[in-house]
């Protein structure tokens, strides 16, 4: 079955980074599209970035433009969001998620993981 | 930008009853990339519908989901107890964007 596994979650102090990553299990990664939601505590939910099949394209919300790179290594299944900058409204949950398609076209999320939190607080 | 507004923001109903959540764009969207996800406490979003109207393999068929232009309405029919949580809305955008809607509670009355 298709399982996605976050980890790398933490606390950092505003204005550092932290790397997080997704290991993905049970389905042919290299085929779909991959994206990162995030989840502030007991807020809703916010798109954050996605990255096409084969790496070639990426895109990503406005809040985390120029401070979040999404990145993925399909030869060890995994996934992975580098942010930097980190600020308090960072604070969330982050969930990696399988989009259906390999380019993104189809517009959802059809598999999720488990979440890994993320605080930024001194 | 689109926005997708939910309603009601919690509703309290029992088990048994007829459950209708509504979820309201700011201009019309195409129906084909409307969706609904439950959330569970502590539990990561489960996609539920997709299509406006179509029912993720496996989930009841309690569950069902309609609507066009800028509004849409989830509908559980006959709630169980495991149907109590929290119910978003998203749409796809072309930049592209993913909106969600603020979510519905649904709790236990």
């Amino acid at each position: 079955q298709v399982q996605l596994v976050e980890s790398g979650g933490g606390v950092v102090q505003p204005g550092g980074s932290l790397r997080l990553s997704c290991a993905a299990s049970g389905f042919t990664f290299s085929n779909f599209a991959m994206h990162w939601v995030r989840q502030a505590p007991g807020k809703g939910l916010e798109w954050v970035a996605l990255i096409w099949y084969d790496g070639s394209t990426e895109f990503y919300a406005d809040s985390v433009k120029g401070r979040f790179f999404i990145s993925r290594d399909n030869s060890k299944n995994t996934l992975h969001l580098q942010m930097n900058s980190l600020t308090a409204e960072d604070t969330a949950v982050y969930y990696c998620a399988r989009d259906p398609s390999s380019k993104a076209t189809a517009g959802r999320f059809d598999y999720w993981g488990q979440g890994n939190l993320v605080t930024v607080s001194s | 930008e689109i926005v997708l507004t939910q309603s009601p923001g919690t509703l309290s109903l029992s088990p048994g009853e007829r459950a209708t959540l509504s979820c309201r764009a700011s201009q019309s969207v195409s129906r084909s990339y409307l969706a609904w996800y439950q959330q569970k406490p502590g539990q990561a979003p489960r996609l539920l519908i997709y299509g406006a109207s179509t029912r993720v393999t496996g989930i009841p068929d309690r569950f069902s989901g309609s609507g066009s232009g800028t509004d849409f309405t989830l509908t559980i029919s006959r709630l169980e107890p495991e149907d109590f949580a929290v119910y978003y809305c998203q749409q796809y955008g072309s930049s592209p964007v993913y909106p969600f809607g603020q979510g519905t509670k649904l709790e236990i009355k």
